[in-house]
């Protein structure tokens, strides 16, 4: 069973560079058939889906962060990050890891979350 | 974007309850659609995927239906732990979006 943990700084200043750091444990992060993706949910409100990485390094941003966001893994240490730049108020939220099987393009498993609080 | 939409926004009912969520897409996904249960202060669940596959240890109580543009998600004879928040996601194109959630409240 696929273990995701979400990890990084609980706070970040305005206009800074938000980064968390997803690892993988139950399984390789090497193996086919997944992307490993960044979903956020701002307090009280819905989920917003920010983009996947495969293994391979290849990306997909949502493009309503597009400019902002970098998606990158490191499959020798099984871990997958996010980094968002010039972070404001609005980037306040849970952030999620999660894998996409790309068979059904289901979300099949999540970590628990971590909350980025962005303040001064 | 595929915009979708969840109704109603929030449920009420009792134990023992069947319900029905509906969730509408802004164009047609064919069954590109998940639905997730949430908690309070926990992660989206995975229940049902292609629109009515329920996944793997997940009640049959909960079940699936649509294609196109409009999709529901019933649960039948509602238990205690099925009071929580239902997500549905398109994933037939990216970026993959959510409906708004439905709350589903103790009568």
């Amino acid at each position: 069973q696929v273990q995701l943990q979400e990890s990084g700084p609980g706070l970040v200043k305005p206009s800074q560079t938000l980064s968390l750091t997803c690892t993988v444990s139950g399984g390789s992060i090497s193996t086919g058939g997944y992307y490993w993706t960044w979903i956020r949910q701002q307090p009280g409100k819905g989920l917003e889906w920010i983009g996947y990485i495969f293994y391979s390094g290849s990306t997909y941003y949502n493009p309503s962060l597009k400019s902002r966001v970098t998606i990158s893994v490191d499959t020798s240490k099984n871990q997958f990050s996010l980094r968002l730049s010039s972070v404001t108020a609005a980037d306040t939220a849970v952030y999620y890891c999660a894998r996409e099987t790309v068979e059904f393009t289901t979300l099949d498993s999540w970590g628990l979350g971590t909350l980025v609080t962005v303040s001064s | 974007d595929i915009q979708m939409t969840q109704s109603p926004s929030t449920l009420s009912a009792s134990v023992g309850d069947t319900v029905t969520i509906t969730c509408r897409a802004s164009q047609s996904i064919s069954t590109w659609l998940a639905w997730y249960q949430q908690k309070p202060g926990k992660a989206p669940k995975l229940l049902i995927y292609k629109a009515s596959s329920l996944e793997s240890g997940v009640p049959s109580r909960f079940s699936g239906s649509g294609s196109g543009t409009e999709f529901t998600l019933t649960i039948s004879s509602l238990q205690p732990d099925d009071f929580a928040t239902y997500y549905c996601q398109q994933s037939d194109s990216y970026p993959f979006t959510f409906g708004q959630g439905t709350k589903l409240e103790i009568k």
